[in-house]
């Protein structure tokens, strides 16, 4: 139904501990993933992409896993702080208008 | 700022009335998107420009809606004869498109609320 989507899938983690965002993805012959944070007020942000001959890629704080076999995609975050607080989507495509955002999850931060 | 800009931030308005929001990308960024966004949903696309040609419209887009760009860089966004089932977060982005890759830059977005 309609609210569904108002019940975002939420993450509490204690500051300083790793965040793990994991996403299911629809399209098996998807070869572009993008992780996107969105803080209250604001429009998404990029974070960190992968293309689907990679399964790990690194970034500052940040890592993208790629499991293709079970099309799954996770975040992972490390020493969170209070600034990662947001809500995070991925999204599979091509990074442009064929691009298909997916429910986010909310990030909470304790300090 | 050199990011996305978006006006005005926040719209409210009465069912039936037309309103028309603004984006200006960033200056060297040859795309423009439009998308909407509801409480707890992903952005959905809407529309987008290469330059001043509008290349491609989504199903969401009733002919009430309509986008412009017409020099190649800010672009409007009107809809008319406004629905409460338009009120929603209509964000702005742009890109440049190389190699096949191209990453997205939002604005900061224009909520709608109609009454």
């Amino acid at each position: 139904g309609e609210n569904v989507g108002l019940h975002l899938p939420t993450l509490s983690v204690q500051e300083g501990d790793n965040s793990i965002i994991n996403c299911a993805y629809s399209n098996s012959a998807s070869d572009y993933f993008i992780w996107y944070k969105q803080e209250s007020g604001k429009g998404p942000q990029f974070i960190i992409d992968i293309r689907s001959n990679m399964d790990k890629r690194q970034g500052q704080r940040v890592t993208v896993l790629l499991n293709k076999t079970v099309k799954h995609l996770s975040l992972q975050i490390a020493a969170t702080q209070p600034g990662d607080s947001a809500v995070y989507f991925c999204a599979e495509g091509d990074g442009g208008f064929k691009t298909i955002f997916g429910a986010g999850t909310r990030l909470f931060v304790k300090a | 700022d050199t990011g996305v800009s978006q006006n005005p931030r926040h719209k409210i308005t009465k069912r039936g009335q037309n309103v028309t929001f603004r984006c200006d990308p960033i200056s060297e960024h040859n795309r423009l998107y439009w998308y909407r966004q509801t409480l707890g949903q992903g952005p959905e696309f809407l529309t987008y420009f290469q330059n001043e040609a509008q290349l491609e419209k989504s199903r969401l887009l009733s002919d009430r809606f309509s986008a412009e760009r017409p020099k190649g860089s800010f672009s409007t966004l009107e809809i008319q004869r406004t629905e409460q089932g338009d009120s929603a977060m209509y964000l702005c982005a742009s890109s440049l498109e190389w190699g096949g890759s191209e990453v997205l830059f939002f604005g900061s977005g224009t909520q709608l609320s109609v009454l």
